[in-house]
């Protein structure tokens, strides 16, 4: 595996399931980042993680939970979603932590859709 | 307030018909500006990072520019692999962690 892969890549979940998204970054970054992504909307910062540490929570609803184990793995728990919570869910990580000026490379994401 | 806005909002090119995508910023101070591409059903790909205004960044059919109040996307001779959404984000030095996205434009061309 290269780059930075996402599993699953769909779900669709009821509002009363719990699931996890999980990411894997094989480029040896040390900061990592869950972002949502809606149509025609700007994409909007969940959370980041820079050496393992979480560093920003842009006011996400506790419904949503971030992990991150270590330094290549980062978990999105989700539960008692809403509707308006299915959106592309996208991973990145950066190299050289998260305050640097650095690019971001995205998995491909996972298309979450709650019923 | 740091904003980065970005038009056209769609582009519709024929092959071989260059031109060029926009993306304004309002920054208290700029750290750097990102172009990605997005194909869809994909995560953003990377493409080009410009620190200071006067700077230039080619790749392939691409070339990005940069002044002091926005970024542009030059397209020359594109090809339908070319069709994708291009977006625009920026550091800002006001911000640790965060980037500051536009909305994207969506560019189709047709063979």
């Amino acid at each position: 595996e290269t780059g930075v892969t996402q599993t699953p890549r769909h779900l669709v979940m009821g509002m009363t399931n719990k699931k996890s998204l999980k990411c894997e970054q094989h480029l040896g970054h040390n900061a990592m980042y869950w972002y949502k992504q809606s149509a025609k909307k700007p994409l909007e910062l969940m959370f980041v993680y820079n050496f393992k540490e979480q560093t920003e929570n842009n006011s996400v609803p506790s419904r949503f939970s971030p992990e991150c184990p270590n330094s290549s793995h980062l978990f999105l728990h989700l539960h008692t979603l809403q509707p308006e919570d299915s959106a592309l869910y996208l991973c990145a990580s950066s190299p050289g932590g998260a305050r640097g000026t650095y690019e971001q490379y995205f998995g491909p994401g996972t298309r979450l859709t709650v019923t | 307030e740091d904003q980065v806005t970005q038009s056209p909002e769609a582009l519709r090119l024929q092959e071989g018909e260059s031109s060029s995508l926009n993306c304004s910023y309002t920054v208290s101070g700029l750290r750097g500006l990102f172009w990605y591409r997005q194909d869809p059903g994909k995560g953003p790909e990377f493409l080009f990072t410009l620190y200071s205004a006067g700077e230039e960044k080619e790749k392939e059919r691409l070339k990005a520019t940069l002044t002091k109040k926005e970024s542009f996307l030059h397209i020359t001779a594109p090809k339908p692999e070319d069709s994708a959404t291009y977006l625009c984000a920026l550091r800002s030095s006001d911000s640790n962690y965060q980037l500051i996205w536009g909305a994207g434009t969506k560019l189709i061309i047709k063979p």
